[in-house]
C-alpha cells in the first residue's frame, strides 16, 4: 500500500497572494495529477504529470503553475489567489497504463480573504 | 467528445435498501469506466473498474456495477446498504489507458438509520 499526503490541509490566503500546495506519494507512480474540486461541479484537471519534470495541462490550467520536481512529489502555486478560488484542491496518482485506478490525497481546503 | 454523467445529483435510502446509483456515458469506441467513493471531508477511493470482459464488476464492500454497451451505462449497486455508506459516488471514464479522465459531477448517497 501506499499514501498520498497533502500539505497543508487548509490555507487561507489573500486576495492577489502567491500560495503553494504541495504532495508527496510513496506509490512510486509515474503519473501525478491536481484536481480543483468545487461544490456541485465534480472534479476539474488542473495539471498533471506523467514522470519526473513533466507538466501537462489539464483543462484548468490558467492561473495555476506546477512543478513535478521529483517522481515523488508534485507542487501546485496559485499564481494570484481570487476569492473565487476557494475550493477544494486534490492530488492523486496512478501506475502509467492505469488511469482509471486512480488514488487521491485528503484535499487541501483554500479560502481566500 | 466523451462524457460521462450521472442523472441523480442526490439519492435517499434507508439502511437496508437497496441502490442503484446510475451513470451513463456518450463515446463511439472502447471506454474504460470506474467508480469512486468519497467519504465528507476526504479524498476519493477507488471502488470498481471495468475494462473488458465479464460485464458485471464486483468492488468492496458488496458494491458492483453492471456495464451496458447498448445502454452506454456503468450503473453502480449494492443489495442492501449501511449508514456508513453515505458519501458522494463519482463516475469516471477515459477511452484509452493513458488518457484523462472524464469525471461524472457525483451523486450523493444519504442512507437513513
Amino acid at each position: 500500500g501506499g499514501i498520498i499526503t497533502q500539505t497543508p490541509k487548509f490555507l487561507i490566503g489573500q486576495e492577489g497572494q502567491k500560495l503553494t500546495l504541495k504532495c508527496q506519494q510513496n506509490f512510486n507512480h509515474d503519473t501525478m495529477y491536481w484536481y480543483r474540486q468545487d461544490s456541485g461541479k465534480g472534479l476539474r484537471l488542473i495539471y498533471y504529470s506523467i514522470t519526473e519534470n513533466d507538466l501537462q495541462k489539464g483543462d484548468l490550467s490558467e492561473g495555476y503553475d506546477a512543478s513535478r520536481e521529483k517522481k515523488s512529489s508534485f507542487s501546485l502555486t496559485v499564481t494570484s489567489a481570487q476569492k473565487n478560488e476557494m475550493a477544494v484542491f486534490l492530488c492523486a496518482s496512478s501506475r502509467t497504463g492505469s488511469n482509471t485506478e486512480v488514488f487521491f490525497g485528503k484535499g487541501t481546503r483554500l479560502t481566500v480573504v | 467528445t466523451q462524457t460521462v454523467s450521472q442523472s441523480d445529483a442526490h439519492v435517499t435510502v434507508f439502511e437496508g435498501d437497496s441502490v442503484e446509483l446510475r451513470c451513463n456515458y456518450s463515446y463511439g469506441g472502447s471506454i474504460y469506466l470506474s467508480w469512486y467513493i468519497q467519504h465528507h471531508g476526504r479524498g476519493l477511493q477507488f471502488l470498481l473498474k471495468y475494462y473488458s470482459g465479464n460485464p458485471v464488476v464486483q468492488g468492496v464492500n458488496g458494491f458492483k456495477a453492471e456495464f451496458s454497451k447498448s445502454d452506454s451505462s456503468f450503473h453502480l449497486r449494492k443489495a442492501s446498504v449501511h449508514w456508513s455508506d453515505s458519501a458522494v459516488y463519482f463516475c469516471a471514464g477515459c477511452v484509452g489507458d493513458n488518457s484523462k479522465l472524464i469525471w461524472g459531477l457525483g451523486t450523493s448517497l444519504v442512507v437513513n438509520p
